[in-house]
């Protein structure tokens, strides 16, 4: 079947402006997460949803950031008045309910300039 | 809070070679689970091998192996006869049981070079 996907797959905004990115899990997983992967790093956790609700936004870095998922299966990640250091790859991962392994998305590449 | 450390930013051996990747945790958690994934330039990541801390068994994944040492919080990876599609990189990663909250913690990844 279908794999996670994300779009856009490259986005270039300017400094200050509003952005959104989509992700549309596996079809049936309950879970989703949303990771941020900066140059040369590992991803980071950003936010777990459990079916509608943000079970954990503890990696949230501000709250500039908020992430939707509202009828528990396509989910988007909001920024707003964005910085040149939210340039990075935002991953999005999906699994099962009890599942503990996730598949992930080819993720979105924003640029902030 | 866990972390992950890998210690090798870049490996790069000759294809058919055997190379090991190196991985060290640390947790207070008793039951967790350890997971390498890879990451070619495409962006996807891919999931390589899992393992369960209850597990005492290494997991084998066809041409990838680890060697897990809980008391030691290691975890390595082991790909034996490497082909040149394995150059991308790879990242070693944990998560607690029970319900994925706080997701996966990664480490900074390894880049692997396979050599024709």
């Amino acid at each position: 079947g279908a794999g996670v996907s994300q779009t856009p797959s490259n986005k270039v905004t300017e400094k200050g402006k509003y952005v959104e990115l989509r992700c549309d899990p596996i079809s049936g997983h309950t879970a989703l997460y949303w990771y941020r992967q900066s140059l040369g790093q590992g991803p980071e956790f950003l936010i777990y949803f459990q079916g509608t609700g943000a079970a954990d936004d503890s990696g949230l870095p501000n709250d500039r950031f908020f992430a939707v998922r509202p009828e528990g299966s396509v989910s988007t990640l909001k920024i707003q008045r964005t910085e040149r250091g939210d340039s990075a790859v935002y991953l999005c991962a999906s699994a099962r309910l009890g599942g503990y392994e996730q598949y992930f998305g080819p993720g979105t590449r924003l640029t902030v300039t | 809070a866990q972390t992950v450390t890998q210690s090798q930013p870049e490996m790069s051996v000759q294809e058919a070679e055997t190379v090991t990747l190196s991985c060290t945790y640390d947790t207070s958690e008793n039951n967790y689970y350890l997971f390498w994934y890879k990451q070619p330039p495409s962006r996807q990541m891919i999931l390589v091998i899992r393992q369960e801390a209850y597990k005492q068994q290494n997991a084998t994944e066809n041409r990838f192996s680890v060697n897990f040492q809980k008391a030691a919080k290691s975890f390595s990876l082991k790909i034996s006869d490497s082909q040149l599609g394995d150059t991308a990189m790879y990242f070693c990663a944990f998560m607690k049981p029970g319900g994925g909250a706080d997701g996966l913690t990664f480490g900074k990844g390894t880049h692997l070079i396979i050599q024709p």
